[in-house]
């Protein structure tokens, strides 16, 4: 099982100003993905982030939101530009497990933002 | 569209008494369909994985069954520790990523 570290656990963010978010893997892997989880819905992919090319976003986010980076298969970012109140969530990084299935996923213990 | 529905949306037991859980989906064609556990302030944790009707797995006091139309998440004299936030989630056929439901919130009162 991969072990994944997120930071900032959380953090409270003045609206207008930016917010990169960092996870780090223990292990090398192909597939990272971005998630959003509001309160009360359910998880939401926001992005593939694919090594040495861009990331893919799912319908109805933008790279000018959301600009990912993946320098290396250990290592992701994900930035909240220009936020909002709306933005307030909790963000979560995952990898596959490796097996045949991407379905199964090692999630991180999140980032929870709130935007004042 | 792929959809998720999940019921209830919260759960109150209290220890010992077994419930089910339910996650109704739709999907064009069935790769997989999975359980999570999510405790507060933290991330998914992957339970199961079925793939076709009939199916059943099971961990401790957690076994999972799926129907071509619903997985039930069936819980055996639970304990407190069990309480947390179970997703469920599919994957179609040619898809890379799962659709995941809204959860159903477990509480088990000592």
């Amino acid at each position: 099982s991969a072990v994944i570290s997120q930071k900032p656990s959380r953090d409270i963010c003045q609206r207008g100003t930016s917010l990169t978010i960092q996870c780090q893997v223990d292990s090398q892997v192909t597939m990272m993905f971005w998630y959003r989880q509001q309160p009360g819905q359910s998880l939401t992919l926001i992005a593939t982030a694919n090594q040495g090319s861009e990331a893919t976003y799912e319908s109805g986010f933008v790279i000018d939101k959301f600009p990912i980076s993946r320098p290396n298969l250990t290592f992701s970012t994900l930035t909240v530009s220009n936020m909002s109140p709306e933005d307030s969530s909790i963000y979560l990084c995952s990898v596959t497990s490796g097996r045949a299935n991407t379905g199964e996923l090692f999630f991180g213990e999140g980032s929870r933002l709130t935007v004042l | 569209e792929d959809q998720v529905t999940q019921s209830p949306e919260a759960l109150r037991l209290q220890e010992g008494e077994s419930s089910s859980l339910n996650c109704s989906y739709t999907v064009s064609g069935l790769r997989g369909l999975f359980w999570y556990r999510q405790d507060p302030g933290k991330g998914p944790e992957f339970l199961f994985t079925l793939y076709s009707a009939g199916e059943e797995k099971e961990k401790e006091r957690l076994k999972a069954t799926l129907t071509k139309k619903e997985s039930f998440l069936h819980i055996t004299a639970p304990k407190p520790e069990d309480s947390a936030t179970y997703l469920c989630a599919v994957q179609a056929a040619g898809s890379y990523i799962p659709t995941f439901g809204r959860g159903t919130s477990l509480i088990v009162h000592p």
